[in-house]
């Protein structure tokens, strides 16, 4: 399985604020995916980023809110614009397997006061 | 039907001690299927594909009925580090996407 790093890992950050969270992954890899986890939920996903092209958002999610970057095979990042304390999550990056499944990162857990 | 479902627990389990959790899904095309196990403040670590025929992987069993749309984990002689949320996973074809149970809280007592 890949190894996929996250940065931040961790922030607290003010309302009206933004911050970016990077994903990068030891191999290439066409699809990287973004996923939000509330306290107490499970996993949603944001959006799947290709390279080379637009994300694609899920319902409910839209892209000058999420803004995603994936400049390269190995890349991604993912925007939290006018952050709100219903943004406090966690986000995690992920790349699919053979088989569909989901190899996550170690995660951005993210506070909004 | 709700997707995905699961048993939030928390299921409180002796050590040493076989413990159960189902998963129900509602879109009969789905073919993917697995078992993630998530720590506390950590990220979920694929614990266990489920195949067709059932698979076992150490005192861990996964089963699929297909008939009945559900899958299930057994675990066997239950250890301390056994406890953590475990999620079900399953593959939807028609939105070409993975859908995550909520997770079923399982904690071993000494």
């Amino acid at each position: 399985s890949a190894v996929i790093s996250q940065k931040p890992s961790r922030d607290i950050c003010q309302r009206g604020t933004s911050l970016t969270i990077q994903c990068q992954v030891d191999s290439q890899v066409t699809m990287m995916f973004w996923y939000r986890q509330q306290p107490g939920q499970s996993l949603t996903l944001i959006a799947t980023a290709n390279q080379g092209s637009e994300a694609t958002y899920e319902s409910g999610f839209v892209i000058d809110k999420f803004p995603i970057s994936r400049p390269n095979l190995t890349f991604s990042t993912l925007t939290v614009s006018n952050m709100s304390p219903e943004d406090s999550s966690i986000y995690l990056c992920s790349v699919s397997g053979a088989y569909n499944e989901q190899f996550f990162g170690p995660g951005t857990r993210l506070t909004v006061l | 039907r709700k997707e995905v479902e699961q048993d939030p627990g928390p299921f409180n389990v002796p050590e040493g001690a076989t413990v159960a959790f189902n998963c129900t899904y509602s879109n009969s095309a789905s073919q993917s299927f697995f078992w993630y196990r998530q720590d506390c403040r950590k990220e979920p670590k694929l614990l266990m594909s489920v195949y067709s025929s059932g698979n076992e992987d150490g005192r861990f069993t996964a089963q699929l009925n297909r008939a009945s749309q559900y899958i299930s984990l057994l675990i066997r002689d239950s250890k301390l580090s056994d406890s953590a949320t475990y999620l079900c996973v399953v593959n939807f074809p028609g939105d070409d996407k993975i859908i995550f149970g909520k997770g079923t809280r399982l904690h071993i007592l000494p």
